[in-house]
């Protein structure tokens, strides 16, 4: 089975800081991968897809990048709306997601 | 605009039955794969099953392999999810997702499971 790790697990930002949230594949998934947000109550709202293409909608503040093993979710300047865990998943070899990374207020 | 709605959860004895459903609307449900995912309380995302647009194809994770067995009704625009054998870890919110060629793009608000005594 393919495992998912994220990292941190927690992170705390202020409005309008540059946010990265890592995630690292236990193989190579070549560029099979997807971000997701979810806020507190809320259902996980898809964001991006094949590790670095936009979902319909989703900010371009937004950005997606990596491949094979390591990949990488950039929020380019922190909105209010963005404070909220995401959690990237492999689609290569069934479905794995990663652990989350809560970005919370500083 | 699509909509998933999930019923049919609650509180459950261990080692009893639950049958989950998911009412679908706003996209063509038979040309599309869904999936299973669910959460526990103030954990993470756990993929739980998936099946083809036919039918004909399904998949489990390991926890739930034997015990769950998902399907589908696209006369009526349904999916289910059958869950025998309930043991308290699989006590979660149940989200009923559509699934683009692995890509979990639509979700539903999600139904509780509790299983305890």
């Amino acid at each position: 089975d393919i495992q998912m790790t994220q990292s941190p697990s927690t992170l705390s930002a202020s409005v309008g800081d540059r946010v990265t949230i890592t995630c690292r594949a236990s193989e190579s998934i070549d560029t099979w991968l997807a971000w997701y947000q979810q806020k507190p109550g809320k259902a996980p709202k898809f964001l991006i897809y094949k590790a670095s293409s936009l979902g319909s909608g989703v900010p371009s503040r937004f950005s997606g990048s990596g491949s094979g093993t390591e990949f990488t979710l950039t929020i380019s300047s922190l909105q209010p709306d963005d404070f909220a865990t995401y959690y990237c998943q492999q689609y290569s070899s069934y479905w794995t997601f990663g652990q989350g990374t809560k970005v919370e207020i500083k | 605009e699509v909509q998933l709605v999930e019923s049919g959860g609650g509180l459950v004895e261990p080692g009893g039955s639950l049958r989950l459903s998911c009412a679908t609307s706003g996209f063509f449900f038979s040309t599309s794969e869904m999936t299973w995912v669910r959460q526990a309380p103030g954990r993470g995302l756990e993929w739980v099953s998936y099946i083809s647009t036919s039918g004909d194809t399904t998949y489990y994770a390991d926890s739930v392999k034997g015990r769950f067995a998902i399907s589908r009704d696209n006369a009526n625009n349904s999916l289910d999810l059958q869950m025998n054998s309930l043991r308290a870890e699989d006590t979660a919110l149940y989200y009923c997702v559509r699934d683009v060629s692995g890509v979990l793009d639509s979700w539903g608000q999600g139904v509780l499971v509790t299983v305890s005594s």
